[in-house]
């Protein structure tokens, strides 16, 4: 089974601009997580997206905003660029259902803001 | 709100020295634990997990036992190797029936040599 597959995987921009990142989880899965992973601030929740609807945030600015598609593919798109938003952003899946089922990570997209 | 304490890095061992990374979590609830391994250059790697009070996680030599009395879950291994260099981290989700919004300790980076 394919795992969890980001594009792209390296990305620089600069400030002002605004980036897309895509997420593809792994077959059958049905909920995509983000996170936002800085030297400074380690790893933090940014949302979770299940069956196309976000069923969670965590405590980033309305720059920051996702979607996800009918075959559960995801999308984190930032608007805005500022130099802070430098970071590796990693996304996860799993099957979302009851039973406390674990996440799987894909390699991340390292974003550099000029 | 929830949030995880680990042990500061770097820990530097021998190879098949005793490794133990201590963590305590705080939580409103009854949550989930989670240890991920992070390799140079890549995402992160579900280690092993517990999701009730004295349940044992294991995998590749790694083990960790949900302590609630103590809220701690302790990474040990009894001997480590040169491919268990990477950074360790702990997570809790309190996410009933899933394993979404992690929340994530600061990583404790783990350096074997020979």
């Amino acid at each position: 089974k394919a795992g969890v597959t980001q594009t792209p995987r390296y990305l620089i921009k600069t400030r002002g601009q605004q980036v897309t990142l895509s997420c593809s989880p792994i077959s059958g899965h049905r909920s995509v997580s983000w996170y936002q992973q800085t030297p400074g601030q380690g790893l933090q929740f940014l949302f979770e997206y299940f069956s196309e609807t976000q069923r969670n945030k965590g405590n980033f600015p309305g720059r920051f905003s996702g979607r996800q598609f009918s075959n559960s593919r995801s999308e984190m798109n930032v608007s805005t660029l500022e130099l802070g938003d430098s970071a590796l952003y990693l996304c996860a899946s799993s099957g979302g259902l009851a039973g406390r089922s674990e996440q799987f990570f894909g390699p991340g997209t390292r974003l550099t803001v000029l | 709100g929830d949030s995880v304490t680990q042990m500061e890095g770097p820990v530097t061992l021998s190879e098949e020295a005793f490794l133990t990374i201590n963590c305590t979590y705080t939580a409103t609830g009854y949550p989930s634990l989670f240890w991920y391994v992070q390799y140079p250059g890549e995402g992160l790697q579900l280690l092993l997990k517990a999701t009730k009070a004295d349940d044992k996680g294991s995998n590749k030599g790694f083990e960790a036992t949900y302590r609630k009395e103590t809220t701690s879950f302790h990474l040990e291994k009894g001997s480590v190797q040169v491919s268990d260099s990477a950074v360790y981290f702990c997570a809790l989700s309190e996410s009933p029936g899933t394993a979404s919004k992690l929340t994530f300790g600061t990583g404790t980076r783990l350096q074997v040599t020979l």
